[in-house]
């Protein structure tokens, strides 16, 4: 079957850096999405890797490694307004995502 | 309006009622989503709409009908739901459903309870 694995509660402190893992097993793989969700409200794109590697967007990077079915999103500089929900999903061989339950955020000043 | 709308935000209905849940994308995108969120799970893929055709139905129960007029408008008709139905409902909207890069852009979601 496929399946998505990510932590489903973390706590940083502001200011500090956190990093969410999530793990996979998919048919097929054409790319790794991550997504924030605030409480109440939609989600919203975060960052997409396809390939192995690390992508640098602002405070937010996201990690990928196709071998060990496995991402992170690593958050630095840590603020009151990241406090949310960070849902991993993937896109199987149909293109269809494949979601996580996803991680809930608890940042503390 | 821009993006991704739904309506209505919030929704209580008895098990015998017939209401009907809308989504709207104004982002000229031609694949359109419905997801069931429940606390702590994962997105449940409801049903995919490519170019107002239904591609994906993941076995949802008849009394969830879904239904695309058009590339912009997507509706999900319910009759006769049941409690645990209770849950957000989001509708989702991306450019070309068979793409290895397939951001879908989310609405508000509808918050619908049953009683």
């Amino acid at each position: 079957g496929q399946n998505i694995d990510q932590p489903t509660e973390m706590t940083a402190t502001e200011g500090a850096i956190v990093q969410i893992n999530c793990t996979y097993q998919t048919s097929g793989f054409n790319g790794l999405f991550w997504y924030q969700q605030h409480a109440g409200e939609a989600p919203t794109f975060l960052s997409y890797n396809v390939l192995d590697g690390l992508e640098e967007k602002g405070r937010f990077s996201s990690f990928l490694s196709r071998s060990k079915g496995y991402s992170y999103l690593l958050l630095k500089e840590l603020q009151m307004k990241d406090s949310a929900s960070y849902l991993c999903a993937v896109s199987d061989s149909n293109y269809q995502l494949i979601w996580g339950a996803g991680t809930k955020l608890i940042i503390k000043p | 309006e821009t993006g991704v709308t739904q309506t209505p935000r919030h929704l209580v209905m008895g098990m015998t009622n017939k209401k009907s849940l809308k989504c709207e994308q104004h982002l000229g995108h031609n694949a359109m989503y419905w997801y069931k969120q429940s606390a702590k799970k994962p997105l449940e893929l409801m049903f995919v709409y490519n170019f107002k055709e239904q591609t994906e139905n993941n076995s949802v129960p008849s009394r969830f009908s879904p239904e695309c007029p058009n590339s912009s408008h997507l509706f999900l008709h319910l009759h006769t739901l049941q409690p645990e139905d209770s849950a957000l409902y989001l509708c989702a909207s991306s450019s070309q459903g068979q793409s290895s890069y397939n951001e879908q852009f989310f609405g508000p979601g509808t918050r619908l309870t049953v009683l």
